[in-house]
């Protein structure tokens, strides 16, 4: 059974604080995805990453990063919390390069910045 | 430019009852077109896709959509709707433009009445 994981379910943070939300896949997939999630928006890309090491900005990278060191794995960073970055982030991880292949979702990660 | 859009935000339907989720496309491209179920606190998961293959396709827990490209619809159908089925449901459009591009519609809720 594929599986996408995600270290924190629940995660509430102080506006300023560095925070790192982990991703990981056992898919040996290519692709890996950050979203946040947001009531009547829909999901909304941050980051997107094709391999290791390679990331592309996604339509609202502004106060994210990511790294991604080992094809597996795929970590969102908040440089400096703030708290219109309170919300649902979701991880996501696919086949490469073909826009047929469905995307595998981990579980989100609900974060509360105060 | 490339869009998607969910006709309702809210569905309320009673048990046994049919269910129908609406979806509309905009692209210039051909598209994969997928439904995603999201149950309370959970990640997304794939209900259905078309690829260009069948015009009908059938998903899993009885679900079917079907494309309608001159209506650029992606209509999600269900006969009788279960209780279980109570989630958030998002329509999903992905496109190879040259680069790998994914769109979210903003998602349906459905209520299940007993």
């Amino acid at each position: 059974d594929v599986k996408v994981t995600q270290s924190s379910r629940y995660l509430v943070k102080r506006t300023g604080e560095k925070v790192f939300l982990e991703c990981v896949q056992d898919m040996d997939h290519e692709n890996m995805f950050w979203y946040r999630q947001d009531p009547g928006l829909g999901l909304r890309l941050i980051y997107f990453s094709y391999d290791v090491k390679m990331k592309e900005k996604g339509d609202i990278p502004e106060g994210y990063s990511v790294s991604r060191e080992k094809k597996e794995r795929f970590s969102l960073i908040l440089e400096s919390a703030s708290t219109n970055q309170t919300s649902m982030y979701l991880c996501a991880s696919s086949l490469p390069e073909r826009s047929s292949y469905e995307q595998y979702f981990g579980p989100g990660t609900r974060l509360t910045v105060t | 430019a490339q869009s998607v859009t969910q006709l309702d935000s809210h569905v309320s339907v009673s048990e046994g009852t049919p269910v129908l989720l609406r979806c509309n496309y905009s692209s210039s491209y051909s598209p994969s077109l997928f439904w995603y179920v999201q149950h309370p606190n959970k990640g997304l998961q794939l209900l259905l896709k078309y690829t260009s293959a069948a015009t009908l396709v059938k998903g899993i827990n009885g679900f079917e959509a079907e494309f309608k490209k001159s209506e650029t619809s992606f209509h999600l159908t269900k006969p009788s709707a279960h209780m279980s089925d109570a989630a958030e449901y998002f329509c999903v459009v992905s496109l190879n433009t040259g680069g790998f591009k994914t769109i979210f519609g903003a998602g349906t809720r459905l209520f299940v009445k007993a």
